[in-house]
């Protein structure tokens, strides 16, 4: 029974350049979300996806973009990076409806230069 | 905004010592996970507790929701167990994110 899975594990960019992490939910699970985790924090909610559709965003600027697609995996987009963008990026997956439990990937690590 | 806190914020434990780890939050909340975050970064979940009482091998977690709090107690405590506590609520009906706490940092000495 695999578990979330995400790529790539380590990426380094420029500032002003853009960015795609990939995300495959556990099996089962229809619902993906996204979480930021700067260091020394605990992670932040992005926001959620749906039926291929966002449900609920946090306070993230519309840099922040995601896809999901008919298979239930998500993808990531941050454009214009920024140095502040560095951190962990995390994804989990859960059945649809309120307050399941979320299941964490092992995270992709970004580094902004 | 619901809060979440977390006490103590760093835990340095001696090999085979016990311990609790506390977490308050600010609101009513739906439920409750608990999770470890190793050294290498990984989430591992450890409880989804909405209230009550629950145990999985040496560690246990309680959560008295009326009075807005929850406990974890890890026993006889390893190396293995070093690394960040989480704890992370879902507030609301009809919420989809979990509002995570800043952490217990554990380090488990031999």
């Amino acid at each position: 029974d695999a578990g979330v899975t995400q790529s790539p594990t380590h990426l380094i960019k420029t500032r002003g350049q853009q960015v795609t992490l990939r995300c495959s939910p556990k099996s089962g699970h229809d619902t993906v979300s996204w979480y930021q985790q700067a260091l020394g924090q605990g992670p932040q909610f992005i926001f959620q996806y749906y039926e291929e559709e966002e449900r609920q965003r946090g306070n993230f600027p519309d840099r922040f973009s995601g896809h999901q697609f008919p298979n239930y995996s998500s993808e990531l987009n941050v454009n214009a990076l920024l140095l502040g963008d560095s951190a962990l990026y995390l994804c989990a997956s859960s059945f649809v409806g309120s307050n399941q439990p979320q299941h964490f990937g092992d995270g992709t690590r970004l580094s902004i230069l | 905004g619901i809060q979440v806190e977390q006490s103590p914020p760093d835990l340095i434990l001696q090999e085979g010592a016990n311990s609790t780890l506390r977490c308050n939050f600010s609101d009513s909340v739906n439920n409750l996970q608990w999770f470890h975050q190793n050294p290498w970064g990984q989430l591992i979940n450890l409880f989804y507790i909405p209230s009550g009482t629950k145990q999985n091998g040496r560690l246990s977690a309680t959560t008295v929701a009326t009075e807005r709090y929850s406990l974890l107690y890890i026993s006889s405590s390893q190396t293995t167990d070093s690394g960040v506590y989480f704890c992370a609520v879902f507030s609301g009906a009809g919420s989809y994110q979990l509002t995570f706490g800043k952490g217990t940092k554990l380090s488990v000495i031999p």
